[in-house]
């Protein structure tokens, strides 16, 4: 079955620290991928997506993702974390008509001053 | 403008009641989605509509009932819920219904069913 897995439930960072998000996917061919990004109570913002060409993807608000096709894993990366980044990151894909899309359970983000 | 708009923002409704969630986007997108999201949980899919046709219902109880009166309205009606209906319900639209497009959501509706 199609399928996305984020390990991490929680992460807890220091502000100014860098962040990794881990999301693998499992899929018969590889999907369009994408990190959505959710205050508490508000909608999705698409932070970035990945469809095909340069495995590194740059995003809106600093971030950037590496689409690795040999591990199965899209992870999402920033360099210096701001405590306005504190929400929950949903990894996605699709592969099908209709646009699907498949989440993760998401991972919340902690900043700590 | 890349926003999709819901209205209401919250709403409470008993589980006799009538009433309706709608949503609006002027991106020129002719697909749309509904999502249900459960508290700490991920959004699931509902319904997806392209050029105003309802194209996929994920097996989702008759008493929610999608409806897409022109290409940037979407609405969705419900009638005798559940309290376990109660969740945020997310619109989204896209291009078009290929998985090479990228959804954009709304800002949700807050639905309790007391």
């Amino acid at each position: 079955a199609q399928s996305v897995t984020q390990p991490d439930i929680h992460i807890t960072v220091s502000e100014g620290a860098s962040l990794e998000l881990r999301c693998n996917y499992s899929y018969g061919a590889t999907p369009y991928l994408f990190w959505y990004v959710q205050s508490p109570g508000q909608g999705l913002q698409l932070l970035l997506k990945y469809f095909s060409g340069d495995t590194l993807v740059q995003g809106i608000k600093g971030f950037e993702a590496e689409f690795k096709r040999s591990q199965s894993s899209f992870n999402l990366r920033k360099p210096s974390v701001h405590w306005s980044d504190a929400a929950e990151y949903f990894c996605a894909a699709t592969r099908e008509y209709g646009n699907k899309l498949v989440f993760g359970a998401g991972t919340i983000l902690r900043v700590k001053s | 403008d890349t926003e999709v708009t819901q209205t209401p923002k919250h709403l409470v409704m008993g589980m006799t009641n009538k009433k309706s969630l709608k949503c609006e986007q002027h991106m020129g997108h002719r697909a749309m989605y509904w999502y249900k999201q459960k508290a700490k949980k991920p959004p699931e899919l509902m319904f997806v509509y392209s050029y105003e046709k309802l194209s996929i219902n994920e097996s989702v109880p008759s008493r929610f009932s999608p409806e897409c009166p022109n290409s940037s309205l979407l609405n969705l009606h419900l009638h005798a819920l559940q309290p376990e209906d109660s969740a945020l319900y997310l619109c989204a639209s896209s291009h078009r219904t290929g998985a090479n497009t990228e959804a954009f959501f709304g800002q949700g509706t807050r639905l309790t069913v007391v």
